[in-house]
């Protein structure tokens, strides 16, 4: 079974500052992993997605994650938070013998002036 | 049409009314997903078609959420008797193919209001 967990439900940065977006995932097959960002009143868009090819990932906006097998990770970062990246991001996970996307519960992202 | 489109975007009903909620997928998608997303509840699967066909309805709450899909196309969800816990966003997302890596492209939601 697969599933995902965000560490952080709330996650305040100041502008200019790191951010850096946790997910851990279970999964009993090689998985695939993506980030979606949900900008207020808005569906889901794609932010990145990770499909066994290189680990380093990049995406819109200047975000990018790291798979890391050895720590079932898929950590989002980026280098320098904008206003515009206030928003909440949703990990999620789906798994190459199947057609199920899980979600993790999200994180809501406060830029601060 | 050029994204996912869902209706209506807010619907306030009474408990106990039957409400039903549209999906118009991205022209061509054969896969849809229907996802509720409750306040801090993240996205909760609900049931997914491929085509017509519906293989995984596993997330369904009740036998008072039912959903169909016909001409490959339109999807709606329906709820009966409807309750307060019921109040949501729903969500609707379709993607190109029975697709192993790709990516799901949402609609904007449906907001339910059970008063």
């Amino acid at each position: 079974a697969q599933s995902v967990t965000q560490l952080g439900s709330h996650v305040s940065v100041s502008e200019g500052a790191l951010v850096l977006l946790r997910c851990n995932y279970s999964s009993s097959v090689p998985p695939y992993l993506f980030w979606y960002v949900q900008y207020p009143n808005q569906g889901l868009q794609l932010l990145l997605k990770y499909t066994s090819a290189a680990t380093l990932v990049k995406g819109i906006n200047g975000f990018e994650a790291e798979f890391k097998k050895s720590e079932t990770s898929f950590h989002l970062t980026k280098p320098s938070a904008h206003m515009s990246d206030a928003a909440e991001y949703f990990c999620a996970v789906s798994e190459d013998t199947g057609n199920q996307f899980y979600f993790g519960t999200g994180t809501s992202l406060t830029v601060i002036p | 049409g050029a994204g996912v489109s869902q209706s209506p975007s807010n619907k306030v009903t009474e408990k106990g009314k039957d409400v039903e909620l549209r999906c118009d997928p991205i022209s061509g998608h054969t896969a849809l997903y229907w996802y509720r997303q409750s306040l801090g509840q993240g996205l909760e699967f609900l049931i997914y078609f491929q085509g017509n066909s519906a293989p995984d309805k596993s997330g369904l709450p009740s036998d008072r959420f039912s959903a169909e899909r016909t001409g490959g196309s339109v999807s709606t969800l329906t709820i009966q008797r409807t309750q307060q816990e019921d109040s949501a966003v729903y969500l609707c997302a379709s993607s190109p193919n029975q697709i192993r890596n790709g990516e799901l492209f949402f609609g904007e939601g449906s907001r339910l209001t059970v008063l």
